[in-house]
């Protein structure tokens, strides 16, 4: 079992519609959760960051954590065509030493 | 605002070759990170530095050296390429747990 996986998608969504999208992870201690946009070519962006339990707001983002169920997701409301991209979920499985491990991402596309 | 800066962006190198790839901070992080990217798999560890003076294996250290030089500089080394290091590089620094990365450009490698 990978220790943070995503469904690697597409994820299709019409314009203006709410993307999901999700990362389980293999570790219960894991403190700090973030998640990364990444357009193709470029390096990853930070985007949210999470680490209690419930939702975190920030403009048409909104992040999800669930530490009992070992989920945490990222809700993206009013999608443009410029959020297509690849969505890397990165926890911290190091028990707070700042070593990030990524998913594989899921790869949204957002047609008008 | 510089942020990550890595060189070089391409090089194609022949197996059995060496070089290393470069990446300077400066933003006064104290850790620093070496990635590859692969498709389907992810952005994978290769090597950190929690401080200036210290390094530690990630994931995927076999074929890898790395040298923290200062706080500002942390340098990726293959000895002698393999076909299997083909890969987009990242490096990336972080100032606290809780911040996330801040990520380079990234460097296509290629070796043939």
């Amino acid at each position: 079992q990978k220790e943070v996986e995503q469904n690697s998608g597409p994820l299709s969504v019409p314009e203006g519609a709410i993307a999901s999208l999700n990362c389980t992870y293999s570790d219960r201690v894991s403190q700090s959760f973030f998640w990364y946009r990444q357009y193709s070519g470029k390096s990853p962006e930070l985007i949210m960051s999470i680490y209690s339990n419930g939702d975190k707001e920030d403009g048409r983002f909104t992040a999800q954590l669930n530490k009992a169920s070992q989920y945490v997701s990222l809700l993206i409301r009013d999608s443009q065509p410029s959020d297509s991209a690849t969505y890397l979920c990165a926890v911290d499985l190091s028990g707070g030493y700042n070593k990030l491990i990524f998913g594989a991402g899921t790869r949204l596309a957002v047609h008008p | 605002n510089a942020g990550v800066t890595q060189t070089p962006k391409f090089q194609v190198l022949k197996t059995g070759q060496s070089m290393t790839l470069q990446c300077a901070q400066d933003m006064n992080h104290n850790s620093m990170y070496w990635y590859r990217q692969d498709p389907g798999m992810g952005l994978r560890l290769i090597y950190y530095s929690a401080s200036e003076g210290t390094t530690d294996k990630g994931e995927v250290p076999n074929g890898y050296n790395v040298s923290r030089l200062n706080k500002r500089e942390f340098s990726l080394r293959l000895e002698s390429a393999a076909p299997s290091q083909t890969s987009v590089y990242f490096c990336a620094s972080s100032e606290h747990r809780d911040y996330g990365y801040t990520f380079g450009s990234g460097t296509r490698l290629t070796v043939v």
